[in-house]
């Protein structure tokens, strides 16, 4: 119940394109739902999250969906780039714990100019 | 705000050795966490710091790990033993307040068990 599970593995898209990953949750009690970008050798730096109260949350490029019913949650980078080339993680964790972040397995993004 | 930092961001040790990771958070957040990823996968959930008490282990750490945060500043997470599965980027993470909120990592440390 504590799993938080990614798709795709990996992805390639070409520059301007929109690139999609997915993430699934089981736990109900989780309340906070946030993605990660990770470049090789670096730590993950948070993107943009989103609370369950809200459908949709959009910062720049870069654009959050919830479905709160089907426990599911998807990143969505517009007008992709190069520079974004870096893996993906989807995360959750609730109030009611410590915060500790449950993380999905990761999407290798590969932008082709 | 100069972010989480991490030392050594690499270690090489031999298996049966010692080794010690230093994290700083920063310097207002009161929770602190330690996260182990291991290539291909992600972070997963070590253990976790409000001010100075440890108030959360993983079953993913054994009696060989060990983690402190005295007075609730830096924190040191100690492998003792060290065995090859223990390989893997050790990271650290600091967040500020009472819900589940943004938590910020470092870079991480490298450890490489032969």
């Amino acid at each position: 119940q504590q799993q938080v599970k990614q798709s795709p593995q990996s992805l390639i898209v070409q520059k301007g394109g929109i690139s999609i990953i997915n993430c699934a949750y089981e736990n109900t009690a989780f309340d906070y739902f946030p993605w990660y970008q990770q470049f090789p050798g670096k730590g993950p730096a948070l993107l943009i999250a989103i609370r369950p109260d809200v459908s949709e949350k959009k910062e720049g490029r870069f654009t959050i969906s919830f479905n709160k019913s089907a426990k599911q949650f998807s990143l969505h980078i517009m007008d992709s780039q190069p520079g974004d080339s870096a893996t993906y993680f989807c995360a959750a964790s609730g109030s009611s714990n410590t915060g500790k972040l449950i993380f999905g397995q990761g999407t290798t993004l590969q932008v082709k100019p | 705000d100069t972010g989480v930092s991490q030392n050594p961001r690499h270690k090489i040790t031999k298996r049966g050795q010692n080794v010690t990771f230093r994290c700083d958070p920063i310097s207002e957040h009161n929770r602190l966490y330690w996260y182990r990823q291991t290539l291909g996968q992600g972070p997963e959930f070590l253990t976790y710091f409000q001010n100075e008490a440890q108030l959360e282990k993983s079953r993913l750490l054994s009696d060989r790990f060990s983690a402190e945060r005295p007075k609730g500043s830096f924190s040191t997470l100690e492998i003792q033993r060290t065995e090859q599965g223990d390989s893997a980027m050790y990271l650290c993470a600091s967040s500020l307040g009472g819900l589940a909120g943004k938590q910020f990592f470092g870079p991480g440390t490298r450890l490489t068990v032969l």
